[in-house]
């Protein structure tokens, strides 16, 4: 079963930080990666898509990198704002075009 | 703008009922996904159809239908034989080449009441 392991579950920083999620998956044999973000009752908003033969992928502050022989993926965001705080999602997709996602992390940033 | 759209934002089910839920997308995109949100759980795939008059099952997908007869449809009904209906919904779409980003309309919440 492919299951997708986010870490932290929750995390808080003060504002300028910077800062490191985690996602973790079983199998390597995945087509791409890709990071959301869920701000609360709201849908999924894409943030970065990283392709199995990319290692890292950056927008803004945001910079994403994939190592697949791990099975890890890891989203750096540079000086923290209160307007990042959400959950983050991480989801891989498979070759039958599913994407499976992680739980999540909640980040707080605080002013 | 292009994007996916769902309604209604809120959904209030009497016991017994059938229930539908409405996607639409003008990206074009040929594949589109149903996923359900519990609280402190990820996001489980419901169906999802990667083409036109065609749809497989996730892996939650008693209780529910969906049909696929248009390219930008997808709606997704919740029968009255799911027995915790009651959740977030999420639908989705992607291109159907492999390595395409996925977008996520602003989710349905419905309650059972």
């Amino acid at each position: 079963k492919q299951e997708v392991t986010q870490i932290p579950a929750a995390l808080s920083v003060p504002e300028g930080e910077n800062l490191v999620l985690n996602c973790s998956f079983t199998d390597s044999a995945i087509y791409n990666l890709q990071w959301f973000r869920q701000d609360p009752g709201k849908g999924l908003t894409s943030l970065l898509l990283i392709q199995s033969s990319q290692r890292e992928q950056t927008s803004g502050r945001l910079n994403a990198s994939l190592d697949k022989s791990s099975g890890r993926s890891t989203l750096y965001i540079a000086a923290s704002q209160p307007g990042d705080s959400a959950t983050y999602l991480c989801a891989w997709e498979t070759g039958a075009n599913n994407l499976f996602f992680g739980t999540g992390t909640r980040l707080t940033v605080i002013p | 703008d292009g994007g996916i759209t769902q309604s209604p934002k809120y959904l209030f089910r009497k016991e017994g009922q059938n229930v539908t839920l409405s996607c639409e997308q003008n990206l074009n995109h040929d594949a589109m996904y149903w996923y359900r949100q519990d609280p402190g759980q990820g996001l489980r795939l419901i169906y999802y159809s990667q083409i036109v008059n065609d749809f497989q099952k996730g892996d939650i997908a008693e209780g529910y239908s969906v049909s696929r007869e248009k390219k930008e449809s997808f709606p997704l009904t919740v029968t009255s034989a799911q027995k915790n209906p009651t959740a977030f919904y999420l639908c989705a779409s992607s291109g159907r080449r492999m390595n395409t980003e996925a977008f996520f309309g602003q989710g349905t919440r419905l309650t059972v009441v």
